[in-house]
């Protein structure tokens, strides 16, 4: 079983919609949580990340349920340039391996 | 920009052939790691290395090897290169191990494998 788990999508939106992409993670030792973001051909950036509380940051908003293993990513207004794959990653804070999940393709249409 | 480069950009090379890909850290930073990413994949851990050590390896053999030198710039080489190995090899850099924030990445090195 994978460490992380995501739907690839594709997600093709219109302009201004809202989108939510979700993760779960198999290992409940698991203590961060981030969501990272990808343009093609480039490097992952962080994009945020994801408390227990919840956390917001403009349009997107992240969210972590310990319980049932499992992260969130809402991105509200959608805009041409969120165009892009949305990774979801964990770490165990046991030291240095941070787990990828296959990412999320979002496509944001005119 | 992150501050964290790597070199070649690009790279071809076939089967059996042996591969230094480097990085530099971002200022500051005495860890890196090394990421490797299929197409259509996220990116897997290699390995990492903190003081000039191996900390830690994921699920690779160990024809994948690294190196870090004590101004923290590292080096990964893949000996008997398999075809499978064509991927983006990607560099990271963070405070210290066990520090659950942020990985700074470089540009990343596109392998091909013929």
């Amino acid at each position: 079983r994978k460490e992380v788990e995501q739907d690839p999508g594709p997600f093709n939106v219109p302009e201004g919609a809202t989108v939510a992409f979700n993760c779960t993670y198999s290992n409940s030792a698991s203590q961060s949580f981030f969501w990272y973001r990808q343009d093609c051909r480039k490097e992952p950036k962080l994009l945020m990340s994801v408390y227990s509380s919840g956390n917001e940051d403009g349009r997107f908003t992240a969210q972590l349920n310990r319980a049932s293993q499992y992260i969130s990513l809402l991105i509200r207004d959608s805009k041409l340039s969120d165009s892009a794959t949305y990774l979801c990653v964990v770490n165990m804070n046991t030291g240095n391996q941070f787990y990828f999940g296959t990412g999320t393709s979002l496509t944001v249409i005119p | 920009e992150t501050g964290v480069t790597q070199s070649p950009t690009h790279l071809i090379k076939t089967r059996g052939q042996q591969v230094t890909l480097r990085c530099s850290s971002q200022s500051g930073h005495n860890t890196v790691s090394w990421y490797q990413q299929a197409l259509g994949q996220g990116p897997q851990f290699i390995f990492q290395y903190y003081r000039e050590e191996e900390n830690g390896r994921g699920n690779f053999p160990p024809r994948f090897s690294g190196l870090q030198f004590p101004n923290y710039s590292s080096e990964l080489n893949v000996n008997a290169l398999e075809l499978d190995d064509s991927a983006l090899y990607l560099c990271a850099s963070s405070l210290a191990p066990g520090h659950p924030g942020e990985l700074f990445f470089g540009e990343g090195s596109r392998l091909t494998v013929l």
